[in-house]
């Protein structure tokens, strides 16, 4: 199993909402990321997981909240986001070996986020 | 500040010929190179990869090079396929000493066009 799945593909939230995004993987992966994705722009990083600790937070805004509750799912939550923030969410996992992350990253299909 | 570019934004080429996309980076602490394809309604799929101690790295129809000097890396795509059309970005990865827990800086993207 080379996959990682993410739900929703879509969402639509208004800016009081709260919502969250989930990703899960079985590759055995102890790296796990989000990146976000505006049109025509690169995947830009959020935040790192490894071993299911926050390593890397890339100064992102606290209304978005990971959490990485086991060594297979992550979720992104969501509250009180701005119009902004409407991009492409993607989901990315890795080995971990060696006291390092592997270079070569799994992503997911992405959810489309829509904030109204 | 664009650590990683791809200054072409499309490349069309007939299916049969020769695909070169490429990618120029302006830190000389990057020291690996991968590429990512990107389907519509897709995550990047990782596609090949070279360390900066090597300056080519093949992979069936697929080819990356590296020149260190002049900080440039290109994908070569021989034959190229209407299945290969997709966006395809370039990304590094500063391993600093294990700390970068797998950071990836990503290029804009090329989206490249394969006709029959």
């Amino acid at each position: 199993d080379t996959e990682v799945t993410q739900t929703p593909k879509h969402l639509v939230m208004g800016m009081t909402n709260k919502k969250s995004l989930k990703c899960e993987q079985h590759m055995g992966h102890r790296a796990m990321y989000w990146y976000k994705q505006k049109a025509k722009k690169p995947p830009e990083l959020m935040f790192v997981y490894s071993y299911e600790k926050l390593s890397i937070n890339e100064s992102v805004p606290s209304r978005f909240s990971p959490e990485c509750p086991n060594s297979s799912l992550l979720n992104l939550h969501l509250h009180a986001l701005q119009p902004e923030d409407s991009a492409l969410y993607l989901c990315a996992s890795s080995h971990w070996r060696l006291g390092t992350a592997d270079y070569e990253q799994y992503f997911g299909p992405g959810t489309r986020l829509t904030v109204t | 500040d664009q650590q990683v570019k791809q200054n072409s934004p499309s490349l069309s080429v007939q299916e049969g010929r020769i695909s070169i996309l490429n990618c120029d980076y302006t830190n000389s602490m990057f020291d690996y190179f991968l590429w990512y394809k990107k389907y519509p309604a897709e995550g990047p799929t990782f596609l090949i990869s070279i360390s900066s101690i090597k300056d080519k790295n093949e992979d069936g129809r697929f080819t990356v090079f590296l020149n260190k000097s002049a900080k440039h890396l290109s994908l070569h795509i021989v034959p190229s396929q209407p299945g290969d059309s997709a966006v395809y970005f370039c990304a590094a990865s500063l391993n600093a000493g294990g700390t970068s827990y797998g950071k990836l800086t990503f290029g804009q993207g090329t989206i490249l066009t394969v006709h029959p």
